[in-house]
This record gives structure tokens, sequence and C-alpha cells, in this order.
């Protein structure tokens, strides 16, 4: 599965869009994006996946590149519960065989 | 639906001890993956178990094994407990393991190797 970079942190204001870029450029074609979030204490829970087209949940929107080398999820308006480490994370599209690979996410913290 | 369970949810052991935690995936599913998580290594996968078979398998010493039953609920023991094994174990669960699926995830059981 191909590595992923994220910002180790960020802050976001209450009631405002949370934009959380991941850098994918080793990406290959036949390749998920998936997103996790893991609030304190809790297992990880799913947020949205994409393969090319941009996706949108009633969680989040999930936007990728062209190029399919990076992407962004967006939280359209935060709140204090969105307060998470959110994970990044790319898939291959095998016929079977469930693996996450973790990275070290990005850890958003909602202020009011 | 019920979502995955896990039990115990804390459990405090001593070096040299073994341990076996339980997991209950969600109705149906027959994929069930498990992950330790520490503060310095982060989230690792251990191993991922479907229709009672060992499917996956991460990066850990044989110390670490598991089991899946006939009624998809799984196991992991871990033999010998190190101090460096005090850590969130984690479980998740998806109806067959595909990639498209969503993988659910457990509450964890936060073990401490004393």
């Amino acid at each position: 599965d191909a590595k992923t970079t994220q910002p180790p942190s960020m802050d976001c204001a209450e009631g405002r869009a949370a934009n959380l870029p991941c850098n994918h450029s080793t990406i290959s074609g036949n390749e998920y994006v998936y997103w996790y979030r893991q609030i304190h204490s809790q297992g990880p829970q799913y947020i949205i996946h994409g393969l090319k087209n941009n996706e949108t949940n009633e969680m989040a929107s999930l936007i990728i590149t062209e190029d399919r080398k990076s992407s962004t999820l967006i939280l359209p308006h935060a709140t204090l519960r969105d307060t998470a480490v959110y994970y990044c994370i790319v898939r291959v599209a095998k016929a079977a065989g469930n693996k996450l690979t973790f990275g070290g996410g990005t850890r958003v913290l909602v202020k009011p | 639906k019920a979502g995955v369970t896990q039990t115990p949810r804390y459990l405090i052991k001593t070096r040299g001890q073994q341990v076996t935690l339980s997991c209950s995936p969600i109705s149906g599913h027959r994929s069930v993956s498990w992950y330790q998580q520490t503060p310095g290594q982060g989230l690792q996968f251990l191993f991922e178990y479907f229709s009672e078979t060992q499917r996956n398998k991460g990066n850990f010493p044989g110390r670490f094994s598991g089991r899946q039953f006939s009624n998809s609920r799984s196991e992991m023991n871990v033999s010998t407990l190190e101090l460096g094994d005090s850590a969130l174990y984690l479980c998740a669960s998806s109806l067959e393991g595909m990639v498209v699926e969503t993988q659910y995830f457990g509450p964890g059981t936060r073990l401490l190797v004393l």
C-alpha cells in the first residue's frame, strides 16, 4: 500500500470548515483512499473513502486531485465533537484481506 | 444492530503471564482484524481472520496468536507478557474483508503489564 503524509496537527474554529490534507504521491491506479478518525480512547471510526471521484456523505467530503497524488477531507461545519486524530490510508483493491496501515495521522483540535 | 464488542475492557497483568482477549464482531460479519495501539508505535495491524482461518498477519512475534470460531467471534492471546505489550488492543470487523468494505472497530481492551 502506498505511503501517506499528513500534517501532525491543526486547529479549526467551531462552525467553520476543516480541510485536512493528505499526500499520497506514490498511489497506484487500483488503490483507494480511506479516512478514519479516532476520538480519544475510542476505536477508529470510518469516515469516507474514494477511488477517483470526489465523494460526499453525511459526515464529510473527500476531494481527490485529478492526478490522485493528494486528497483533502472536508468537515463542512466542525463541532467540538470532531476533535480527534484523523488518519488517511491508501489501500490496494485486492480481492480480499483486511489490513489497514495507519500512519501518524493529523491531530485536529476544534476550538470554540 | 449491536456494534463490535470487546472483553474485557481493562486488564492488568504481570510480566511472564499470558492473556486472552475476546472480540465479538457485528452480526453477519465474517472478517475480524486485530490491531495494537501504543504511544510509540501508533496503530499496528496484528492479524486478520476470516472463516476461522488467519488470512493476513502483521509483523509481530509468535507470542501473539489468535483464532476465530465458527460464529466469527475471535480471541487473541499473548503469551509471556512483556512490559512493551502494554497497549490498547483493538478489534475490527467487516462483512467479507474486502477492500471496499468499511471496517468497524470496537472500543478496545486496554492492557497494562506490570
